[in-house]
């Protein structure tokens, strides 16, 4: 069975310092990757999502980059934090299969707290 | 911006009651998705819709795919202790390269 691991669960982090967030996934090959960022309380906001190693989509521009190393590692990063970059991130896959329906059927990883002060 | 209008936002409910929750668009949607986030936690997915119709259940949740393609609604039956949490519904909007998800709906149960 496919699981998908992030870490670390919690961080917190002085303004301006790099951040790097990694999410793997196991059991599943060229699976679709994405990244979410969720406020407290607030809906998932899409972040980055991929298709394929190296292959990395943009969905808002931000303080914050994702780079696809190898084909089940996602990484979240940043050069310099912001506060307004605190919140929950979220690492999904979804399989790159060709029906619909594990193309677009997504599974969240357990998320990682980030703490900007 | 979203484009998924979900409801309620907050659910006050007895334990034993059955809940209901829909999601609703004004565009026609391939697939619908149905997840529960606990606190602290990743999303859960609970249901996958897939056709226009299509009754789906899992154990005490029933979920449904409008035959317009634009709604969608998931029911809790008796519900416990447990089912408090945030239901999130999801879909692929036809024509569109990602997921859209509603704002969530917070279920809180008083024993």
């Amino acid at each position: 069975s496919q699981t998908i691991h992030q870490w670390p669960a919690t961080l917190v982090q002085p303004v301006g310092s790099p951040l790097s967030l990694e999410c793997t996934v196991e059991g599943t090959s060229n699976p679709n990757l994405y990244w979410y960022r969720q406020a407290a309380g607030r809906g998932l906001q899409l972040l980055f999502y991929s298709v394929g190693i190296g292959q990395i989509s943009s969905e808002v521009p931000q303080n914050l980059s994702a780079s696809r190393p190898q084909d089940r590692q996602f990484i979240l990063s940043s050069k310099k934090l912001l506060l307004s970059d605190s919140g929950f991130y979220l690492c999904a896959w979804s399989g790159s299969g060709g029906t619909s329906e594990t193309f677009w059927t997504q599974y969240f990883g357990p998320g990682t707290r980030l703490l900007v002060l | 911006g979203q484009q998924l209008n979900q409801s309620p936002q907050s659910m006050f409910i007895q334990e034993g009651e059955d809940v209901s929750m829909n999601c609703t668009s004004s565009s026609i949607f391939n697939t619908w998705l149905w997840y529960k986030q606990d606190p602290g936690e990743g999303p859960v997915l609970l249901i996958a819709l897939y056709k226009a119709g299509e009754l789906t259940s899992n154990g005490r949740l029933t979920a449904q795919f409008g035959i317009t393609r634009k709604d969608s609604f998931l029911n809790i039956s008796a519900s416990i202790p447990s089912d408090v949490g945030i239901y999130f519904c999801a879909g692929q909007r036809q024509g569109a390269q990602k997921l859209v998800f509603g704002q969530g709906t917070r279920l809180t149960i008083n024993p």
